[in-house]
Parts: C-alpha cells; structure tokens; sequence
C-alpha cells in the first residue's frame, strides 16, 4: 500500500464550480499535511498547509483534514481556468520524509 | 524560484557516465532535498540532508550519492547513469522540519 493515494483523474469542472481533491494516507502518526499545485512543465508550489483536525481556508482555497479517517482534501471555490493543474497531496512522515502522491490533474473549462 | 537554482536545467547523457547535478540555495535554509519525479511514481525522495556534512538516504537512493560541503550547496551525483535514471530531478528546501518545501526548477536528465 502506498504510503499516500490520491484519485489520478483526470477531474474536470466548468469554471465557477467547486473542484474537490481527495488524498488518503496510511501512517496513522503523520502529523503535517500539505497540498501543492503544479503546472505543466514546472516545478511543484506549495499553496496550503494543514497540522490539526478540521478546516483551514486561505481564500478560494479549503484544506480538510480528518485524522480518524486519514483524509485530506482540498476544495477549490469559483475554480478559474487558472487552476488547471495537476494537484499534489504530501504527507509528512517523521522528520525529514515528505511523501507525495501520484496527483490529481485538474481541468477548469471556461 | 529566486531563492533556489538547479544547474543544469536540461542534460542529456550516455549510459554509465557519471552525472552530477547542483542545487544552490540563497535562504541560508537548514535542510535540502533531492527528488525525482516520474509518471505513475510521483515525487520520490532520493537523498536528503539535514546540515553540512550531514546526509542520509531517502526512498530511491541507490545509484545515487550526494554532497554538502556548504549550506547553500547540495550536488547529487548518478555515479554511472542508467536509463532508469532518465527523470526530472527536483531540488527542494525548507527551513524546519514541520513546514513545506520550496522546490528548484528541476533538471531533465536523459540518459540514452
């Protein structure tokens, strides 16, 4: 089992609507969760972070966090042709290891 | 990213050379990171170090060996390059433990 799984898509919404990016991890004690945004041909931004259970918001961007479950997600509101990209969830897993996964790839169709 | 550069950017090279790519940082950051990132496998942590001198082996490391004589450097080396190693290699770092990543640019390494 991967240590972290996401839904490899692709996800298409039509401008406007809500995109929303799942991920599930395996290693009960992770305790730091991130959510990073690439598009083609770049490297990988950070765009949100999330440590505790619930919902953090950082504007048209939702994290979820739900550790009795092992799932984060990522909720994107009004989503912008922008926004396509790939999606990738990463989970902290002991000090100095941040495992990825795979990505979600994102199309916003205008 | 201004505060991280790879060098180079794009390398094509033959089998069994030996391959160095460079990773500066200017964030004055603890801890630098190499990874690779392939369809289907996503990113994967090669080698990671924690200070000068201080180095350790991350989840992809064989064939791979990494240096960091100074803070803001981090070389990895493919001692003898294969085409399994044909990737795009990303050089990340970060200030803590806890925090994310920021990510260099990458380098498309093609070993034919």
């Amino acid at each position: 089992q991967k240590e972290v799984e996401q839904n490899s898509g692709p996800l298409s919404v039509p401008e406007g609507a809500i995109a929303s990016l799942n991920c599930t991890y395996s290693d009960r004690v992770s305790q730091s969760f991130f959510w990073y945004r690439q598009y083609s041909g770049k490297s990988p931004e950070l765009i949100m972070s999330i440590y505790s259970n619930g919902d953090k918001e950082d504007g048209r961007f939702t994290a979820q966090l739900n550790k009795a479950s092992q799932y984060v997600s990522l909720l994107i509101r009004d989503s912008q042709p922008s926004d396509s990209a790939t999606y990738l969830c990463a989970v902290k897993l002991g000090a100095n290891n941040l495992f990825f996964g795979t990505g979600t790839r994102l199309t916003v169709i205008p | 990213d201004a505060g991280i550069t790879q060098s180079p950017r794009h390398k094509v090279t033959e089998t069994g050379t030996p391959v160095t790519l460079r990773c500066h940082q200017t964030e004055n950051h603890r801890y630098m990171y190499w990874y690779r990132q392939d369809p289907g496998h996503g990113l994967r942590l090669i080698h990671y170090s924690y200070g000068v001198k201080d180095t350790d082996k991350g989840e992809v490391s064989d064939g791979y060996s990494v240096s960091r004589s100074k803070t803001e450097d981090f070389l990895l080396t493919l001692e003898s390059a294969t085409s399994s190693q044909t990737s795009v290699y990303f050089c990340a770092i970060s200030d803590s433990t806890g925090g994310g990543y920021t990510f260099g640019s990458g380098t498309r390494l093609t070993v034919v």
